[in-house]
C-alpha cells in the first residue's frame, strides 16, 4: 500500500544549527512534493513545492531536495531560530489526480 | 482577505446526531478538500472536489458526505455521528496542482 513516512519523534536542535527533516514514501510515483508548517491549533501553511524533475529548491533559509530513486525528500532549515519550532508536514500528489496525501509530520523544537 | 473560512470552529455532538461543516473560499480556486487530523495519524483526506460539480473519495470517506454547492463552497456532512469521528477537520482549497490554503479547523467532539 502507499505510505508516506516522517520521523514521528520530535527533533530537538540548538538555535543556529541546521535542522534536517526526512520524508520517505513507498508505492508512489509523485508528480510533486510539498512541505507545510503547522503551528499548534492552526491550519497548515504552505512552504515549498518541488517537482519530480527538480533535485533541489531553495527559499530563504529553507532548502528541499527530492530523490525519486531513493523515494525521499529532505527538508533543511539553516540558521534555525526558536520561531521555527513547529510541526512540518510533507505531502505528495501522484498520478493523474490532484489528491494530496500528507505524512504524519515531524515536530521540530529549536532551543535558544 | 478571508482565504478559507470554516464554520463552526467548535462543536459537540451526541452519537447519532447529524451536522454539516461549512467551508467557503474567496480565492476563486477550482479544487477544494476536506481533511481530518488525529494525533499520530496526520492529515487524512476525506473527500475532495477537483472542480465545481465533481467530488471524489479520499482515504477515509466512510461516514461522510460532501456537497460542492458552487465554486466557493464545499460542505462536509456527518449523517449519524460516531465517537470515532471526534477529530479536527480542515478544509482547504487550491488551484489544480498548486499549494493548498487551509482554514483554521473545526474541532468536533462526539460523545
Amino acid at each position: 500500500s502507499q505510505k508516506i513516512e516522517q520521523n514521528s519523534e520530535a527533533l530537538n536542535i540548538q538555535e543556529g544549527k541546521t535542522a534536517t527533516l526526512t520524508c520517505n514514501y513507498t508505492n508512489y510515483s509523485p508528480a510533486y512534493l510539498q512541505w507545510y508548517r503547522q503551528d499548534p491549533g492552526r491550519g497548515p501553511v504552505f512552504l515549498l513545492l518541488i517537482r519530480e524533475n527538480e533535485k533541489e529548491k531553495r527559499k530563504e533559509r529553507l532548502k528541499v531536495t527530492f530523490d525519486t530513486t531513493l523515494k525521499q525528500s529532505l527538508f533543511h532549515i539553516t540558521a534555525s531560530q526558536p520561531a521555527d519550532s513547529a510541526t512540518y508536514l510533507c505531502a505528495l500528489r501522484g498520478g493523474a489526480t490532484n489528491k494530496l496525501i500528507f505524512g504524519t509530520g515531524t515536530l521540530l523544537a529549536v532551543q535558544p | 482577505n478571508a482565504g478559507v473560512t470554516q464554520t463552526p470552529k467548535f462543536q459537540v455532538l451526541k452519537t447519532g446526531q447529524s451536522m454539516t461543516l461549512q467551508c467557503a473560499q474567496d480565492m476563486n480556486h477550482n479544487s477544494m478538500y476536506w481533511y481530518r487530523q488525529d494525533p499520530g495519524m496526520g492529515l487524512r483526506l476525506i473527500y475532495y472536489s477537483a472542480s465545481e460539480g465533481t467530488t471524489d473519495k479520499g482515504e477515509v470517506p466512510n461516514g461522510y458526505n460532501v456537497s460542492r454547492l458552487n465554486k466557493r463552497e464545499f460542505s462536509l456532512r456527518l449523517e449519524s455521528a460516531a465517537p470515532s469521528q471526534t477529530s479536527v477537520y480542515f478544509c482547504a482549497s487550491s488551484e489544480y496542482t498548486g499549494e493548498l490554503f487551509f482554514g483554521e479547523g473545526s474541532r468536533l467532539t462526539v460523545l
